[in-house]
């Protein structure tokens, strides 16, 4: 199974509200990183998070990381239509090849509603 | 900056045509890398290169070959298309060979269809 796994699978909401999105993964990582995709895009970075951090801020992004639970959540605040896209964790992890891996989970389709 | 550019945007082939899907950075970033899409399954990495001459594996390299001769430029080879190759390919590119470590930035990806 994959490294990283999002829940839910699908969100939708109302413009204004707030939205959440969880990760979960299975092994010690480096940093946890966020990206969205657009419909027929590619992907974006937003938010990184190392493994020594327990939050972080980016505009109305909001990241927390509990490494003993393995699982990150990313929550938007007061969401716009605009917002509605994929989402997706993507796990750094040390050792095996001298540079490191990145693994991506399958990702969380969020959809606002105007 | 055009960042990380792909063509083809779209692509049909039939089983067993060869084609070449080409990937340019202009930011002078170090590590490349090929994804593919498929529903339900993420991106799985087939080939990445940290500098030019320097290539290796991924998680699904078997029908796919890489070489990088200049650093902007990394070209994903089919050998053979199958139907199983039909998915949405990426391109990215860091600043740091670690990419594991660092943000990765996305082409706009192509779309490939075997039938």
């Amino acid at each position: 199974s994959q490294q990283g796994e999002e829940d839910p699978q699908a969100l939708s909401i109302q413009e204004g509200e707030n939205a959440t999105m969880n990760c979960s993964y299975k092994t010690s990582i480096n940093n946890l990183q966020w990206y969205r995709q657009n419909s027929g895009r590619g992907l974006v970075h937003l938010i990184l998070i190392r493994s020594n951090e327990r939050e972080k801020h980016s505009g109305r992004l909001r990241v927390t990381l509990d490494t003993s639970k393995k699982s990150s959540s990313l929550l938007i605040t007061a969401s716009r239509a605009a917002d509605t896209a994929s989402y997706f964790c993507a796990t750094g992890i040390a050792g095996g090849t001298s540079y490191g891996k990145l693994t991506f989970g399958q990702g969380t389709i969020l959809t606002v509603h105007p | 900056n055009a960042g990380v550019t792909q063509t083809p945007k779209f692509q049909v082939l039939k089983t067993g045509q060869s084609m070449t899907l080409q990937c340019a950075q202009d930011m002078n970033h170090e590590y490349m890398s090929w994804y593919r899409q498929d529903p339900g399954m993420g991106l799985r990495l087939i080939h990445y290169s940290v500098g030019a001459g320097i290539t290796d594996q991924g998680e699904v390299p078997n029908g796919y070959n890489v070489s990088r001769s200049t650093t902007e430029d990394f070209p994903l080879r089919l050998l053979s298309a199958a139907p199983s190759q039909t998915s949405v390919y990426f391109c990215a590119s860091s600043y740091s060979i670690l990419a594991a470590y660092n943000e990765q930035f996305f082409g706009p990806g192509t779309r490939l269809t075997v039938l």
